[in-house]
């Protein structure tokens, strides 16, 4: 099956400094790769995704590269903010009804 | 999300004792999926269901069981023979079909051993 491996487990920033979290999946077939931000206690939610026929992609402040050779996607998050604090899941999928892997997670401090 | 409702928001389990939980959505979505998150490890997930009356086994199935009997919802039972229950666990759903759309999560239930 596949196996999503995500680092750093933790990441601290100094407000306005940028922040990047890697991610690398094991199945060749996967095509979906959405990222999720879950503040302490609160549920998972979704910030960015890509698919597999892109290979970066932005939100304001927030972007995801995928390089496909390479089975690795990676967050971008710039001039990082106290409310960036959070943790954040990367996962991966084959889409449609297929399960979604998702990553050990990373803890994101962001130091005013 | 407000379209996904688990309930309760904590949960205290006695030894022996099987408890559900509750997953309700009005999303309209077809999957419906089951995780547990453990401190430092993600989320693995328990049981997930692609359409009604069908289900399939996560990477952490045992000591654990669902229904799907209708299209809304997808309770999860915990049973006496999962040893180890205290988590958190979140309920989450998507409409798939040929495009891969995103999971909305519930708020989660905090499961604790009395």
């Amino acid at each position: 099956g596949e196996n999503v491996e995500q680092h750093p487990s933790t990441l601290s920033v100094q407000e306005g400094d940028s922040a990047v979290i890697k991610c690398t999946y094991s199945d060749s077939a996967s095509n979906y790769f959405p990222w999720y931000k879950q503040e302490l206690g609160k549920r998972p939610q979704l910030i960015i995704d890509i698919r597999s026929n892109v290979g970066e992609k932005k939100d304001q402040r927030i972007a995801v590269t995928l390089n496909k050779t390479a089975k690795h996607f990676s967050l971008h998050i710039t001039e990082t903010q106290p409310e960036d604090s959070a943790v954040y899941f990367c996962a991966a999928s084959k889409g449609g009804y297929q399960k979604v892997t998702f990553g050990t997670g990373t803890k994101l401090q962001v130091i005013p | 999300d407000g379209g996904i409702t688990q309930s309760p928001k904590y949960l205290f389990r006695k030894e022996g004792q099987n408890v559900t939980l509750s997953c309700e959505q009005n999303l309209n979505h077809d999957a419906m999926y089951w995780y547990r998150q453990d401190p430092g490890q993600g989320l693995r997930l328990i049981y997930y269901s692609q359409i009604v009356n069908d289900f399939q086994k996560g990477d952490i199935a045992e000591g654990y069981s669902v229904s799907r009997e209708k299209k809304e919802s997808f309770p999860l039972t915990v049973t006496s023979a999962q040893k180890n229950p205290t988590a958190f666990y979140l309920c989450a759903s998507s409409s798939a079909g040929d495009s891969n759309q995103p999971q909305h999560f519930g708020d989660g239930t905090r499961l604790s051993i009395l």
